[in-house]
């Protein structure tokens, strides 16, 4: 069965340092891959998705994330974080076939220290 | 352009009563997903449209949630009758495609 994983519930950082929020998929074919940030009081917004091809992809605010196969991992990064950044993350893998309903990740919830 | 939207924002409802969500998904957008997070879970698909027709309902947590999508464009999911697991954030997300839902606010719908 499909299925994403976030091991970190809460990551806490400090305004400047670097960010790495963690994200394991199974799945049995190559599938597509989604970043999504809800700030408090907002909806989901797309930080960045991978389809294909090259394996590091560059999202909005600054974040990227590497897709590795061999891993099975799709980490989101982003060097130097601003406080503006305190939300909750989500990895999703969508489906590629059928509906192409996404599979969504618990979440990490993420504390920015000034 | 506008986005996913979802009407109410919040619901306080008792339990054995019926609430309705309502989903306006982006204009000539043909799939329409609802999704649902109950507290300190995962997000979970619960149905999908392409047009008016359900093309996938594996998710419906029983038959006391009913979805429709009115001509192809706004969908409603009635909750009938409501019971305390039933709180949580409702989801409504749209796609012209396969690359890349976007996401409503979401309702978050409490039964007490």
């Amino acid at each position: 069965a499909q299925s994403v994983t976030q091991p970190d519930i809460h990551i806490t950082v400090s305004e400047g340092a670097s960010l790495e929020l963690r994200c394991n998929y199974s799945y049995g074919a190559t599938p597509y891959l989604f970043w999504y940030v809800q700030s408090p009081g907002q909806g989901l917004q797309l930080l960045l998705k991978y389809f294909s091809g090259d394996t590091l992809v560059q999202g909005i605010k600054g974040f990227e994330a590497e897709f590795k196969r061999s891993q099975s991992s799709f980490n989101l990064r982003k060097p130097s974080v601003h406080w503006s950044d305190a939300a909750e993350y989500f990895c999703a893998v969508g489906l590629t076939s059928g509906t192409y309903k996404y599979i969504f990740g618990t979440g990490t919830r993420l504390k920015v220290l000034a | 352009e506008a986005g996913v939207t979802q009407f109410p924002s919040h619901s306080v409802i008792e339990k054995g009563q019926t609430v309705t969500l309502r989903c306006d998904p982006i204009s000539g957008h043909d799939n329409l997903y609802w999704y649902r997070r109950v507290m300190g879970k995962e997000i979970k698909f619960l149905l999908h449209f392409v047009k008016e027709s359900k093309q996938d309902e594996s998710g419906m947590p029983n038959n006391r949630f009913l979805a429709e999508r009115t001509g192809g464009t706004y969908s409603t999911l009635k909750v009938q009758p409501a019971e305390l697991e039933d709180s949580g954030v409702y989801f409504c997300a749209s796609s012209s495609g396969y690359r890349g839902q976007f996401f409503g606010p979401g309702t978050r719908l409490t039964v007490l």
